[in-house]
């Protein structure tokens, strides 16, 4: 089962900062926090994965707080091409019989409008 | 760029027919993944692969196999297809317990 449990749907207009948390209560300490993206008729794609705090790529932010029990996706300025299913991932990159880093929950559906 | 390519983007079988689906990558990853999606049920984990001939069942293997018999090669076989197979699959590989990365997917019809 999925380790995580974000928000089913958000709607945001075009041109606003979009933020997208997930809970993560369980989170162990060897976790990594990790974010993909998928577009309607494609595979996820990667987006972006951090431990704590703040961690900046060319796409979005994550931030992490101290207890990192939950972590928030920022993606700045969305627009329309920012349409998509956002899913939220916790797992261990280290501990090679575990798969629970991979198990996908149903994301969050976000919505972009002009 | 890490390119990981199904087989067939669509397809079309009758209930209780044989299917495969296949999956290669050009990475020389270890790890490889079956996963199905269904509309509000988000990816489904079925098998994986973490080394050839290697399989592990993840979350729904029922009605599934699987095959690696080289590294870059894994297939899903649907021994008889079922109406309830319908569904589109998805196949991820990573190296290590990394960042995946996933194929197109194949959109399966069962009539």
């Amino acid at each position: 089962l999925a380790k995580t449990t974000q928000p089913i749907s958000m709607d945001s207009y075009e041109g606003q900062e979009v933020n997208i948390t997930c809970s993560h209560n369980n989170i162990a300490t060897n976790d990594y926090i990790t974010w993909y993206q998928q577009f309607p008729s494609q595979g996820p794609r990667f987006i972006i994965q951090g431990y704590k705090t703040k961690v900046t790529n060319e796409v979005a932010s994550l931030f992490i707080p101290a207890d990192r029990k939950s972590s928030t996706l920022s993606l700045p300025r969305v627009s329309l091409s920012d349409t998509a299913v956002y899913y939220c991932l916790v797992g261990d990159r280290v501990k090679e019989t575990s798969y629970d880093k991979v198990i996908f929950g149903p994301g969050t559906s976000l919505s972009v409008i002009p | 760029d890490v390119k990981v390519t199904q087989s067939s983007r669509y397809l079309v079988k009758r209930t209780g027919e044989k299917v495969f689906l296949e999956c290669v990558q050009d990475m020389d990853h270890e790890n490889m993944f079956w996963y199905r999606q269904d509309p509000g049920l988000g990816l489904r984990l079925i098998y994986f692969s973490y080394d050839v001939k290697m399989k592990e069942k993840g979350d729904i293997p029922e009605g599934y196999s699987v095959s690696r018999e080289k590294k870059e090669r894994f297939s899903l076989i649907l021994e008889s297809a079922s109406t309830n197979q319908t569904s589109m699959y998805l196949c991820a590989s990573s190296r290590g317990w990394g960042e995946l990365f996933f194929g197109e997917g194949s959109r399966l019809t069962v009539l």
